[in-house]
């Protein structure tokens, strides 16, 4: 089945640098990528996603790039502020068993210092 | 845009106790529901698929005898955890996917609020 890494486990930048984490894939029929944030008790909410049939997505300070012959995509937040700390998850959608599945990455600790 | 809910937000219960929850897609229809679980400090891991007007599908691992589903109507999924123990304490939240191209080829989801079980 599908299996999503993700990393760095925990990420702590300064306020106004740049963030990225990291996701690999292991199935290449994976078709859709999207990134969660989520604070403490509450549901993830996307923050942006990228379709296999594009490289690269851009949402204000808020970036995806996906390599398809690496199975790896990105997330690229840049000027960052004390309200991106929170928890980011990756994910890939993978149609297996007659349904759409959603595997999720281990999870990232964002930490943005002022 | 889709919205998802879920009732009860928490609950605690005693152990060897039977916890319902309810997952409703508020303005719109969704044949396929998700089940996931969150301990905490940890991911999310898919339990089941719920599907309206079949049985649910269950991932490895996963005891359906443990955790009933039933998808009664194109807006309702419900999970009971049945004779709750306290390593079933957890974050449990549901998710639907949108209609159209978004949801059906590439599984856009929405998210409910998610439930939190405590089990004593």
């Amino acid at each position: 089945g599908e299996n999503v890494e993700q990393h760095p486990s925990t990420l702590s930048v300064q306020e106004g640098d740049s963030a990225v984490i990291k996701c690999t894939y292991s199935d290449s029929a994976s078709n859709y990528f999207p990134w969660y944030k989520q604070e403490l008790g509450k549901r993830p909410q996307l923050i942006i996603d990228i379709r296999s049939n594009v490289g690269e997505k851009k949402d204000q300070r808020i970036a995806v790039t996906l390599n398809k012959t690496a199975k790896h995509f990105s997330l690229h937040i840049t000027e960052t502020q004390p309200e991106d700390s929170a928890v980011y998850f990756c994910a890939a959608s993978l149609f297996s068993g007659g349904y759409n599945k959603l595997i999720f990455g281990a999870g990232t600790r964002l930490a943005v210092h002022p | 845009g889709a919205v998802v809910s879920q009732h009860p937000s928490w609950v605690i219960c005693k152990s060897g106790t039977s916890v319902k929850i309810e997952c409703r897609s508020l303005d719109f229809q969704a044949t396929t529901m998700f089940w996931y679980r969150q301990f905490p400090k940890q991911s999310l891991m898919l339990m089941a698929t719920s599907n309206e007007g079949s049985k649910a599908t269950y991932e490895q691992g996963v005891e359906k005898d443990k955790f009933l589903i039933n998808h009664a109507s194109l807006t309702l999924s419900t999970l009971t955890v049945t004779s709750a123990h306290p390593e079933d304490s957890s974050f449990y939240i549901c998710s639907a996917p949108g209609g159209g191209l978004a949801g059906i080829i590439y599984n856009e989801q929405f998210f409910g609020p998610g439930t939190r079980l405590t089990v004593l």
